[in-house]
């Protein structure tokens, strides 16, 4: 398996731009997981999936965040409009639910917002 | 929910010195608590487990400890090598189909060559 696939990897947007970014769980996942990881506020959780429906948003900072997973296999991290404070690493990860599953993550966003 | 504090922030050593990073948790019912490894500009990954049926675990230069009575748990890196600098999360979860873990803050290991 490829392991959780995400992109864009990096990217730089002028405030006010809507950013989209996207994971591709690992085949097999039943959970998802979007993090922010920033120096001063370490690792964050912003949303969790299981089977496709978001069951804990309540890391979302605010409703300029949005996140959705159409189906098992892909999900997407809004952010309407894009603020300097917002620039981030921006990490999906997947594990199979349960007790002791390993959660597997991604490579990252790396997002930078001027 | 889980609270996890995890100390040091910032740990430096020699190389060939051993290493340990403690983290405390809150709710008794957490029974799995996961090591990730984060290299500099790369994902964590997972290192090593314990679950708490077990008090402590092995696997080559890193060990982990858990002692669920005082709920904390620690991660021994022997021999440490500059390899192994990066930053450490510890995490606690409990059972159960909602399966969220809750991270510590990260240590940030130097080891010096």
């Amino acid at each position: 398996d490829a392991g959780v696939i995400q992109s864009p990897r990096h990217e730089v947007t002028e405030m006010g731009q809507e950013v989209t970014l996207r994971c591709k769980p690992i085949s097999g996942h039943n959970s998802l997981f979007w993090y922010r990881q920033t120096m001063m506020r370490g690792l964050e959780l912003l949303i969790y999936f299981n089977n496709n429906v978001p069951i804990d948003d309540s890391g979302m900072p605010e409703d300029r965040f949005s996140a959705k997973m159409p189906n098992a296999s892909f999900s997407t991290l809004k952010i309407q409009p894009s603020e300097p404070r917002d620039s981030a690493v921006y990490f999906c990860a997947s594990t199979l639910a349960g007790a002791g599953n390993t959660i597997y993550f991604g490579e990252g966003s790396w997002l930078t917002v001027v | 929910g889980e609270n996890v504090e995890q100390h040091p922030s910032t740990l430096s050593v020699q190389e060939g010195d051993s290493a340990v990073i403690k983290c405390t948790y809150s709710d008794s019912a957490s029974n799995y608590f996961p090591w990730y490894k984060q290299e500099l500009g790369k994902r964590p990954q997972l290192i090593i487990d314990i679950r708490s049926n077990v008090g402590e675990k092995k696997d080559q230069r890193i060990a982990v400890t858990l002692n669920k009575t005082a709920k904390h748990f620690s991660l021994h890196i022997t021999e440490t090598q500059p390899e192994d600098s990066a930053v450490y999360f510890c995490a606690a979860s409990r059972p159960g189909g909602s399966y969220i873990p809750t991270f510590g803050r990260g240590t940030s290991l130097i080891v010096h060559p």
